[in-house]
This record gives C-alpha cells, structure tokens and sequence, in this order.
C-alpha cells in the first residue's frame, strides 16, 4: 500500500534562496491538497488541484508561491525568496472521487529558514 | 465561513483514565467532521470521521465522537486511555459541498502519564 509521498522530510534554506518540495499523491485519487502548519496550529489550506487543474488557492498562498500539477499525477510546491515566515510543515493530502472529503496526508515537508 | 475551535490546547490524564477532548465548529451549510491524530514529525492519521447516518462514531482503537448539531460539537472520548494514545489530535471541518478542503482546529495535546 503506498500513501501519499513528500519529498524531502526536511529542507533548511537561506532566506532569499528558492525551494521546491514534491509531493506523489495516493494512486488513482484526482484530487490533490497543499497545507501549510506552524508551530502550535493546525494546518491551514494553500490549494487544491483536480488532476491538473488548480481549482482554489487561498489567500495565504502569496506571489512568492506557485504550485503546479502538470500531469495530474505528482505535485510541485515551490517557494520563492524564502522568508523566515515561510518556516514551517508543508502537508500534503490526496482524495478520491469516491469521496473527496476524505483526505489522506502525506508525512510532510518541515521547511526551516535560516 | 467555517471554523473550529477545540476548547483545550493541553490535556494531561493518567493512564487507564477517560479523557474528552472538546470539539466545536461554526458552518452555515452542511458539515463532515474529523478528528486525527498526528504523533512527533509525521503527518495526520485519520482517526474517525462523519459522514452521515449515526451520530456516534468509533475508531478502531477504542476512540469515539458523537455529532450534535444542535450544540455544533464533535467531542472526542475514550473511556481508558494508553500511554501509546499521548499525541496531538485535531479536529476538522469539510463543508458539504464538493470541494473537499478543510478547516482544522488548533489541536489539542493529549498527555498519558503513568
């Protein structure tokens, strides 16, 4: 049984410098969702995407963010000029048609920012 | 817009206490409710869900949440707690609509001590 995938576990960066974490959803779920979590919250939603279109991005996901589904399959998070702000868990989840309420998360990306 | 608020950020209990872990959300339109645990730098692990049909719902590890709407609550019990249950746990809100995202509270830390 394969789950959602994130890679890598973790990232330290400089700020100013880009990052691009990945995230391989569960096979055969359509739906793909990015959050973010900071310390002592619970995660917050970025986007979501329907094979590859991305459906909803909130407003939490600034310039410096773009997220990208090219072939409905895998996901690309990446950050630009990081910020020691963007220091946090990127979460990833993935849903099926059957149910897309229902998310499976991935172990998560922990991005630290120097 | 929805929210949710879980009503205590730290709950210490011994082992082989019952514990609650307090649940309560705001939606102007139908819910699915969630509750899942996530243990130290890993991601969430679905721990039980409702969809529909029984308010009472039960996860396989002895865990349960009951829906009232009139409150618009979703509590978390378990009668007799293991130390293996110490992790933080948060609770979600979809709406019912077909997007599928979710809100999430800020957690709560659930502590067994022997």
């Amino acid at each position: 049984d394969t789950g959602v995938s994130q890679n890598p576990r973790h990232k330290i960066t400089k700020r100013g410098q880009n990052v691009t974490f990945r995230c391989d959803p569960i096979s055969e779920h359509n739906r793909l969702y990015w959050y973010r979590q900071t310390l002592g919250q619970g995660p917050e939603f970025l986007t979501y995407f329907q094979n590859e279109a991305q459906l909803e991005k909130s407003r939490l996901l600034s310039d410096r963010f773009s997220a990208e589904r090219p072939k409905g399959s895998f996901s690309t998070l990446e950050i630009q000029r990081t910020e020691q702000g963007d220091s946090a868990m990127y979460l990833c989840a993935s849903s099926s048609h059957r149910s897309y309420n229902e998310q499976f998360f991935g172990p998560g990306t922990r991005l630290t920012v120097l | 817009a929805q929210s949710v608020t879980q009503l205590d950020s730290q709950v210490p209990v011994f082992e082989e206490a019952p514990v609650e872990l307090r649940c309560n959300y705001s939606s102007s339109v139908s819910v699915y409710l969630f509750w899942y645990v996530q243990y130290p730098n890993q991601g969430l692990q679905l721990l039980l869900k409702y969809l529909s049909g029984s308010t009472l719902v039960e996860s396989i590890n002895g865990f349960e949440a009951e829906f009232n709407k009139s409150q618009t609550s979703f509590h978390l019990r378990k009668p007799s707690v293991h130390i293996s249950d110490t992790a933080e746990y948060f609770c979600a809100v979809s709406e019912g609509t077909n997007a599928g995202k979710s809100t999430f509270g800020d957690g709560t830390t659930l502590t067994v001590k022997p």
